[in-house]
């Protein structure tokens, strides 16, 4: 069975600290994708990433920085020196290849001034 | 180009009412998908749709829900009748690629439903 965990419930930090998001999965596929969703106040989820099981490269998106181990089968999110726009719920997915996403019960962080 | 969009954006209706949602994918994505996030859970999947075949429907939670996606275009989801248990977020999302290329999936906004 597919699983993903995101221990996490709540996160609060203050505006320009680094914060990390958790992100541990589950799975018996030797192929599959992880990503990242955003789910702002507004409601939508905003796709951020994806990553699939045979590139375990990091990744640097301007603030935004993913480190993909399968060692851990974790895929954890850092924002540096968040901001008050990065308030929102994160979401971390799997897919094995089925075009099922399974969700992690998501992060809601707080960046306050 | 306009992304996925969801009709109506809030449902408040009776217990034993029947509710339809919308769904607008993204023009030209065969992909389309039905999510719900109930009391705060994690988001779950309803079913997936291949242009307008049923790929997957094993999220389904019962036969009071249908789905349908006529012409491969515009998808319904509706509820008759609705019970408390189905209130909820139900989101919608589409993508392009076939099974297997993890193609991601882009979401609307989503329908909050509250059945009272």
């Amino acid at each position: 069975a597919q699983k993903v965990t995101q221990a996490q419930t709540e996160i609060s930090v203050v505006e320009k600290e680094d914060v990390t998001l958790d992100c541990v999965y589950e799975t018996r596929d030797t192929t599959y994708y992880l990503f990242w969703y955003k789910q702002p106040p507004s409601g939508e989820l905003v796709f951020l990433i994806r990553r699939n099981s045979f590139d375990e490269q990091n990744e640097i998106s301007g603030r935004y920085s993913w480190n993909f181990q399968k060692s851990t089968s974790s895929f954890n999110f850092t924002i540096t020196a968040s901001q008050v726009v990065d308030s929102a719920v994160y979401f971390c997915a799997l897919d094995t290849g089925f075009q099922k996403l399974v969700f992690g019960t998501g992060t809601r962080l707080l960046v306050s001034p | 180009e306009a992304g996925v969009t969801q009709f109506p954006s809030h449902s408040v209706i009776e217990k034993g009412q029947t509710v339809t949602l919308r769904c607008d994918p993204i023009s030209g994505h065969d992909n389309l998908y039905w999510y719900r996030r109930v009391m705060g859970k994690e988001i779950k999947f309803l079913l997936h749709f291949v242009k307008e075949s049923k790929q997957d429907e094993s999220g389904m939670p019962n036969n009071r829900f249908l789905a349908e996606r006529t012409g491969g275009t515009y998808s319904t989801l509706k509820v008759q009748p609705a019970e408390l248990e189905d209130s909820g977020v139900y989101f919608c999302a589409s993508s392009q690629g076939g099974q297997g290329t993890g193609q991601p999936q882009h979401f609307g906004d989503g329908t909050r439903l509250s059945i009272l």
